[in-house]
């Protein structure tokens, strides 16, 4: 079965410049979160989605950042305009309805804003 | 709110053993605990849901003081594949899965 897709593994850009990130859950979970880690603050939590529905974007710094998920199979997170504070891994993560917390995490997108 | 984790670093000899904390300033309702190989997506070790609950993964073991709002993830006799960094997390609401500030294990050999 295949897990969690990302794309793009990795992305450099430029200050200003928007950026996409997108994941594909593993099919038949029900939620989704969207992940930033860093070496300074580790794993943050960004958002949150419980049947394609947003449940908590508190953690999303700024309103830069937003995140969408149009349907059970496809999230995207996007910011715009990026900065260079915003380099880091950004995981996508999956989980079944039973709530169990397993997660499983996508192999991440490594973003660099020069 | 996010779970605290110590020490940050440990370096081990293998076969040594090693411990690794994780506390936390609220109720922890549940507790589970990751690994991440360098360059990799954390994986899955175990979760614990209930208080004074243990659980064993391999050599790889944990505990659970829901009073003291505390979890330890034990490691014995480790090997070289156990290097990596090691995060707990922990559920804080509904569907709501925030995690720790990871602690950076190299085992050499």
């Amino acid at each position: 079965d295949a897990g969690v897709i990302q794309s793009p593994r990795h992305e450099v850009t430029e200050m200003g410049q928007e950026v996409t990130l997108r994941c594909k859950p593993i099919s038949g979970h029900n939620s989704l979160f969207w992940y930033r880690q860093t070496m300074m603050r580790g794993l943050e939590l960004l958002i949150y989605f419980n049947n394609n529905v947003p449940i908590d974007d508190s953690g999303m710094p700024e309103d830069r950042f937003s995140a969408k998920m149009p349907n059970a199979s496809f999230s995207t997170l996007k910011i715009q305009p990026s900065e260079p504070r915003d380099s880091a891994v950004y995981f996508c993560a999956s989980m079944a309805q039973s709530n169990t917390g397993e997660l499983f995490f996508g192999e991440g997108s490594r973003l660099t804003v020069l | 709110q996010q779970p605290v984790q110590s020490p940050q670093a440990v370096i081990l000899r293998e076969g040594e053993d090693a411990v690794i904390n994780c506390s936390s300033s609220k109720a922890l309702y549940s507790v589970h605990w990751y690994r991440q190989k360098h360059g990799e997506a954390p994986v899955f070790l175990m979760i614990l849901l209930k208080g004074g609950e243990q659980k064993g993964h391999e050599k790889i073991s944990a505990s659970f003081n829901e009073k003291k709002q505390q979890s330890s993830l034990y490691l014995t006799a480790s090997q070289l594949s156990y290097s990596g960094t090691y995060f707990c997390g922990t559920r804080v609401e509904t569907y709501k899965y925030i995690f720790g500030t990871g602690t950076r294990l190299k085992v050499l050999a």
